[in-house]
């Protein structure tokens, strides 16, 4: 019930196009669901965050959806670019609970 | 500037040596936490504190040991029990155990030889 399943492990894109990263969880005690980005030796970054009272936030080049009854939310990547590349982890919280999903290796192609 | 800071970048360990990893913020955050990372894969909780004095164990904490003396010191010890200690650690905190957003710093990466 705590885990954030997370796919595709790895992912190739070609620069312009678009990247899409799911997840999906189980409680639905969970309130709060943030995208980190970690580029390779370095700690995770906050990227964009959503809570399940709206279903879509978009800044930038990065759009959040989010289906409540489905129990999943993406990352949409536009306009992919070569320094988009890293590794993007999902996440979930409510309280003092934060569990993280595996996270997707994402290559954009010059 | 406000931030984490993790010292050091890199660290050699000799088997069966303890080695402490240094965790500093000065955010004014309460909570903070760590994490190990391990090649390809996600990100695990050692221990985690809420508070100056109390900390609490997270899903991995065997092996390691945590001190909370300071708000904004929350250094590892990563003790000769710990069986497979190379990974790259990281640390981070949060306004308080309760709010969302956990920043992290740029993390120690622990060899053993």
């Amino acid at each position: 019930q705590q885990q954030v399943k997370q796919s595709p492990q790895s992912l190739i894109v070609q620069k312009g196009g678009i990247s899409i990263i799911n997840c999906a969880y189980e409680n639905t005690a969970f309130d709060y669901f943030p995208w980190y980005q970690q580029f390779p030796g370095k700690g995770p970054a906050l990227l964009i965050a959503i809570r399940p009272d709206v279903s879509e936030k978009k800044e930038g080049r990065f759009t959040i959806s989010f289906n409540k009854s489905a129990k999943q939310f993406s990352l949409h990547i536009m306009d992919s670019q070569p320094g988009d590349s890293a590794t993007y982890f999902c996440a979930a919280s409510y309280g003092q609970n934060f569990v993280f999903g595996p996270g997707t290796r994402l290559s954009v192609l010059p | 500037d406000g931030g984490i800071t993790q010292s050091p970048k890199y660290l050699f360990r000799k088997e069966g040596q303890n080695v402490t990893l240094s965790c500093e913020q000065n955010l004014n955050h309460d909570a903070m936490y760590w994490y190990r990372q391990d090649p390809g894969q996600g990100l695990r909780l050692i221990y985690y504190s809420q508070i100056v004095n109390d900390f609490q164990k997270g899903d991995i904490a065997e092996g390691y040991s945590v001190s909370r003396e300071k708000k904004e010191s929350f250094p590892l010890t990563v003790t000769s029990a710990q069986k497979n200690p190379t990974a790259f650690y990281l640390c981070a905190s949060s306004i308080m155990m309760s709010t969302d957003t956990q920043y992290f710093g740029p993390g120690t990466r622990l060899t053993v030889l």
